[in-house]
């Protein structure tokens, strides 16, 4: 088992510019959520999946963000115009997706510096 | 709202035992998540509590008393390793994850 996998793990970038991050989650698992983490908080959800299912979605993303799972397997996360406050970690997880209240498992992150 | 609140840093020493409390006021429960994170990694899990009472893990318990929305974590024999950032996390009633922002642990010699 190889755990979930992010890439890229860094990217630079100039603003307004666009950014697109590949989460590859954990094989069996069914859900698989992005985060958004700046230093000294905590994660902050930004939207999950059920299979290729976009099921919720943060009322604080902006519509400047997207997301698609498209066979239900890995998922990407496109930043269209990137502003320099879209500096952060992004992080996807996964789980199950069997039940409801299940834990998480974490990729590495991609650390996004906008400049 | 909903909130999560557990301290900004903590110091310990190497050898000796520390808890990391954390309380809560969410839209429904279903469970805490602690996390252990460190500089620059993604959080890893630790352990979950759904009903009252302490669990135990290795050289980590969690305790939980829905009642008082409180919980800690406790880490004993502690190791140099164990510096990290510790997450607190409570799932609301739409299974969300809510987080705090982390407790970071310092550890001395």
């Amino acid at each position: 088992d190889t755990g979930v996998s992010q890439d890229p793990r860094h990217k630079i970038t100039k603003r307004g510019q666009n950014v697109t991050f590949r989460c590859d989650p954990i094989s069996e698992h069914n859900r698989l959520y992005w985060y958004r983490q700046t230093l000294g908080q905590g994660p902050e959800f930004l939207t999950y999946f059920q299979n290729e299912a976009q099921l919720e979605k943060s009322r604080l993303l902006s519509d400047r963000f997207s997301a698609e799972r498209p066979k239900g397997s890995f998922s990407t996360l496109e930043i269209q115009r990137t502003e320099q406050g879209d500096s952060a970690m992004y992080l996807c997880a996964s789980s199950l997706g069997q039940g409801e209240a299940e834990t998480q498992y974490f990729g590495p992150g991609t650390r996004l510096l906008v400049l | 709202g909903q909130n999560i609140d557990q301290p900004t840093e903590m110091t310990a020493t190497e050898g000796a035992i520390v808890q990391i409390n954390c309380t809560y006021q969410t839209s429904g429960f279903n469970g805490l998540f602690w996390y252990q994170q460190h500089a620059g990694e993604a959080p890893t899990f630790l352990s979950y509590n759904v009903l009252d009472g302490l669990e135990e893990k290795g050289r980590f318990s969690s305790f939980l008393s829905r009642s008082k929305g409180y919980s800690y974590l406790l880490l004993k024999e502690l190791q140099m390793k164990d510096s990290a950032s510790y997450l607190c996390a409570v799932m609301d009633s739409n299974y969300q994850l809510i987080w705090g922002a982390g407790t970071k642990l310092i550890i001395k010699p």
